[in-house]
């Protein structure tokens, strides 16, 4: 079974433009995280998206966006590009089963590192 | 949410059992604990989980305090390849919303 993909794999973008990032889930999986990862804060959740839906989000400012596609794709946004945007982002998909107590693993994408200058 | 610290760096000597604390003192009932690593470059891998009873797969063992305040994973044979940062998470009530914050950095050393 293939694993998660994230395209592209290296962005550089300059401030004030917007990025679309992708991922591409594991066959089956309907869940779809993405988190971003710094070097002072390690990994942050920014949101889940499950059914096209999104069913929880971090604590990250609106330029901050995603959508999830009816084959579970997803794609992250980012607009308004500041500095400190620079990070790995990590896409995650998991089987997504509804239900409380219920944690699904999670599988990760090797992510996408964007630079902003 | 149940807040997991851990030690920001450990080393541990090749061929020797490699043991990574984590505290989860605010765990509820019925959340699990569970450990993910990423070697550098890559994203996390997922581990081992447990609720109560100690666990063992192919790849580590979880070793989780009767209180459930805390655990210990350990890697019996620590190899370089298990070089990696360790993260101990708890899933809020079981859902997809985690941070994994900045886990335990491992090295190890020949």
């Amino acid at each position: 079974k293939a694993g998660v993909t994230q395209t592209p794999r290296y962005l550089i973008k300059t401030r004030g433009q917007q990025v679309t990032l992708s991922c591409s889930p594991i066959s089956g999986h309907r869940s779809v995280s993405w988190y971003q990862q710094t070097p002072g804060q390690g990994l942050q959740f920014l949101f889940e998206y499950f059914s096209e839906t999104q069913r929880n989000k971090g604590n990250f400012p609106g330029r901050f966006s995603g959508r999830q596609f009816s084959n579970s794709r997803s794609e992250m946004n980012v607009s308004t590009l500041e500095l400190g945007d620079s990070a790995l982002y990590l896409c995650a998909s998991s089987l997504g089963i509804n239900r409380a107590f219920t944690y699904n693993e999670q599988f990760f994408g090797p992510g996408t590192r964007l630079t902003v200058l | 949410d149940a807040k997991t610290t851990q030690p920001p760096s450990m080393d541990c000597a090749e061929g020797r059992a490699a043991n990574l604390p984590c505290n989860h003192s605010t765990i509820s009932g019925n959340e699990y604990v569970y450990w993910y690593r990423q070697i550098h470059s890559q994203g996390p891998q997922y581990i081992i989980h447990g609720l109560k009873n100690n666990e063992t797969n192919e790849m580590a063992s979880l070793i989780i305090t009767e209180d459930r305040k805390s655990s210990t994973l350990i890697l019996p044979h620590a190899t370089l390849r298990d070089t990696a940062v360790y993260y101990c998470i708890v899933p809020p009530g079981g859902y997809q919303k985690v941070t994994f914050g900045t886990g335990t950095k491992l090295q190890v050393i020949p």
